[in-house]
């Protein structure tokens, strides 16, 4: 298993610009969310999927958008890039974990971001 | 709105030295998960506590949790380099029957001096 997966690691855009990060997961879990980690904040949920077909936003959605056309892939795109988005992105998929009665999450390696 | 508070949230010890990292969380909630960061890198599961007063250990590093409390902590016993990271609670918040989210503490930088 390759677990969770995400290109490019590392990312330079200028203002207004769109990309999309891309996100993958071979495991089968229907739950997946995108997170930002800024200096001091923590991560801070910007969307999240809980299957092929739905999404949702989180805490900080503002110029993202999200879908999520297959169990596997959940790409995160930025519309018209601002230098506030410059952040460490992750992507997380989980699932529950009946036997030991938790959330399993499991994180990609990341990609920095950085608008000028 | 669910928050939580790690404190301290930078820590500079001594090897050999033992602490503790305190996290509070505001509304009921009965998960709560701690996770390593190393510079550059991704987050890694350390512990997860299902239940008030559960507690796990795992080499130098303990965690416990107390619901009515709201409060978790984590003590690291006879700090050794290697534990230099940052590390973040989190606690899960669950509605609607499928849907839960993960909030995070802001994370306690701890650096372990020689």
């Amino acid at each position: 298993n390759a677990g969770v997966t995400q290109t490019p690691k590392f990312q330079v855009l200028k203002t207004g610009q769109s990309m999309t990060l891309q996100c993958a997961q071979d495991m089968n879990h229907e739950y997946m969310s995108w997170y930002r980690q800024d200096p001091g904040m923590g991560l801070r949920l910007i969307h999240y999927s809980v299957g092929a077909g739905i999404t949702d936003q989180g805490e900080v959605p503002n110029g993202y958008n999200v879908s999520r056309s297959t169990t596997e892939d959940f790409p995160l795109r930025l519309l018209s890039a601002a230098p506030s988005q410059t952040s460490v992105y992750f992507c997380a998929s989980s699932y529950f974990d009946l036997r030991a009665g938790s959330y399993e999450q499991y994180f990609g390696p990341g990609t920095r971001l950085t608008v000028t | 709105e669910l928050k939580v508070e790690q404190n301290p949230l930078f820590l500079s010890m001594q090897e050999g030295k033992n602490y503790t990292i305190y996290c509070n969380y505001s509304t009921t909630s009965d998960r709560l998960y701690w996770y390593r960061q190393d510079p550059g890198k991704s987050l890694e599961s350390l512990f997860v506590l299902l239940s008030n007063g559960a507690v796990k250990q795992e080499g130098r590093l303990m965690a416990s949790l107390d619901t009515k409390a709201r409060l978790s902590t984590l003590h690291i016993t006879a700090a050794v380099h290697d534990l230099s990271a940052t590390y973040f609670c989190a606690v899960v918040r669950v509605w609607g029957g499928s849907n839960y989210k993960l909030t995070f503490g802001k994370g306690t930088l701890l650096t372990v001096n020689p």
